[in-house]
């Protein structure tokens, strides 16, 4: 899987939109991009995935760069709850059996 | 929503002791994996099984773990004579397709102490 490059840690202020940066400028033309996001105490919870089209669900948004080789996790307006690690993984529609290769992600915090 | 249940939630066993984590994955999937994270670091990627046979396995899933779907619903981690360095968080996934867009879904994972 190619690699994906994060921050460590972000802050964000409660009620206020986040984005959360990823490089992977290696990316494939057949790697799906996957984020999945880490509560405390938790286990890692899919938020969304795109291919080359800015996507949203009811959780984010993800905008993906036209030369696809970074993406931005959007969270619209950040919550308490949204505090995690999150996740941004490379997935090849050509691969094989889909097992994730996690990195460190990016810490959020939001504060009050 | 349908989820993936694992059982125990913290399992506490002596060293050298067989250990079997419990799983339950959403019911029409099809592809089931065991990741691991120790305290402060990364998830880790252990197995994957499919039809019945394991489909992938990471240099960590060495001869000592073992891996079952012994009833079609359970899905089962084994690891046969512990040792310390086992003591991670270990977490349970499915997916319901092989398309590389079909999410994963995890449990909240079993919190395994090695004493």
């Amino acid at each position: 899987d190619a690699k994906t490059t994060q921050p460590n840690s972000m802050e964000s202020n409660e009620e206020e939109p986040v984005h959360l940066p990823c490089n992977h400028s290696t990316i494939s033309g057949t790697d799906y991009i996957h984020w999945y996001r880490q509560l405390p105490s938790q286990g890692p919870e899919y938020v969304i995935h795109g291919l080359t089209s800015n996507v949203n669900n009811r959780m984010a948004s993800l905008a993906i760069a036209e030369d696809r080789k970074s993406s931005t996790l959007i969270l619209h307006r950040a919550t308490l709850r949204d505090a995690a690690v999150y996740y941004c993984i490379l997935r090849d529609s050509a691969g094989s059996q889909g097992n994730l290769i996690f990195g460190k992600g990016t810490k959020l915090s939001v504060k009050p | 929503e349908p989820e993936v249940t694992q059982t125990p939630s913290h399992q506490v066993t002596q060293m050298g002791q067989e250990v079997i984590l419990r799983c339950v994955p959403i019911s029409n999937h099809l592809y089931f994996y065991w990741y691991r994270q120790i305290l402060g670091q990364k998830v880790e990627f252990l197995v994957s099984f499919y039809n019945n046979e394991i489909s992938e396995k990471s240099e960590i899933f060495d001869d000592q773990f073992s891996v079952e779907r012994p009833d079609g619903s359970n899905f089962t981690l084994k690891i046969r004579s512990t040792k310390l360095e086992d003591s991670a968080m270990y977490f349970c996934a499915s997916r319901w397709g092989a398309a590389s867009n079909q999410p994963q879904h995890f449990g909240d994972g079993t919190r395994l102490s090695i004493l």
